[in-house]
């Protein structure tokens, strides 16, 4: 059981370019979400989705597009990258419980 | 004002000493709470969820203030291996999670 995907562990940009974030889980979740983590600023939840073809936006979504066309994968891209998108980046599928993470991505914009 | 604060330590605790978390929340519709461990360059997991009538998971105890809207999470007879930051999570129903900065705890031999 692989749980939560992401893909790549690491990556470093030049600013304006753009890049996808793959993000993928084999638990049939319908919710699924991106955040990014920041130091001393916790978790901010960047886009979110309840369920295949459905996405929503969440407290820092500026940037950042997202698709949901199955129910295993919930792509994040970058349209144009920029310094302060440095972060690291963690997908999480949540069940009727307990939101599972991914391993996280560590993107560097330079 | 942040949804969900928490005092980001460092909380320095010898081995087996006690140490307590306290965490507030804004939101009076937040309905769940959870407790997250992150370990350095890893991902959240899930520790705890916080009951209204308090839980406990081994040296783990977990409690709820509706009234004052905070919640807590002791940690007794301290290991190294508790070293970690520890994530305050509300959510109002079915609606995405919301996560505090962290506490970090360090235990030291």
């Amino acid at each position: 059981n692989a749980g939560v995907t992401q893909t790549p562990k690491f990556q470093v940009l030049k600013t304006g370019q753009s890049m996808t974030l793959q993000c993928a889980q084999d638990m049939n979740h319908e919710y699924m979400s991106w955040y990014r983590q920041d130091p001393g600023m916790g978790l901010r939840l960047i886009h979110y989705s309840v369920g295949a073809g459905i996405t929503d936006q969440g407290e820092v979504p500026n940037g950042y597009n997202v698709s949901r066309s199955t129910t295993e994968d919930f792509p994040l891209r970058l349209l144009s990258a920029a310094p302060s998108q440095t972060s690291v980046y963690f997908c999480a599928s949540r069940g009727d419980y307990e939101q599972f993470f991914g391993p996280g991505t560590r993107l560097t914009v330079l | 004002r942040k949804e969900v604060e928490q005092d980001p330590g460092p909380f320095n605790v010898p081995e087996g000493a006690t140490v307590a978390f306290n965490c507030t929340y804004s939101n009076s519709a937040s309905q769940s709470f959870f407790w997250y461990r992150q370990d350095c360059r890893k991902e959240p997991k899930l520790l705890m969820s916080v009951y209204s009538s308090g839980n406990e998971d081994g040296r783990f105890t977990a409690q709820l203030n509706r009234a004052s809207q905070y919640i807590s999470l002791l940690i007794r007879d301290s290991k190294l291996s508790d070293s970690a930051t520890y994530l305050c999570v509300v959510t109002a129903g079915r609606r995405a999670l919301t996560f505090g900065s962290g506490t970090r705890l360090q235990v030291q031999p």
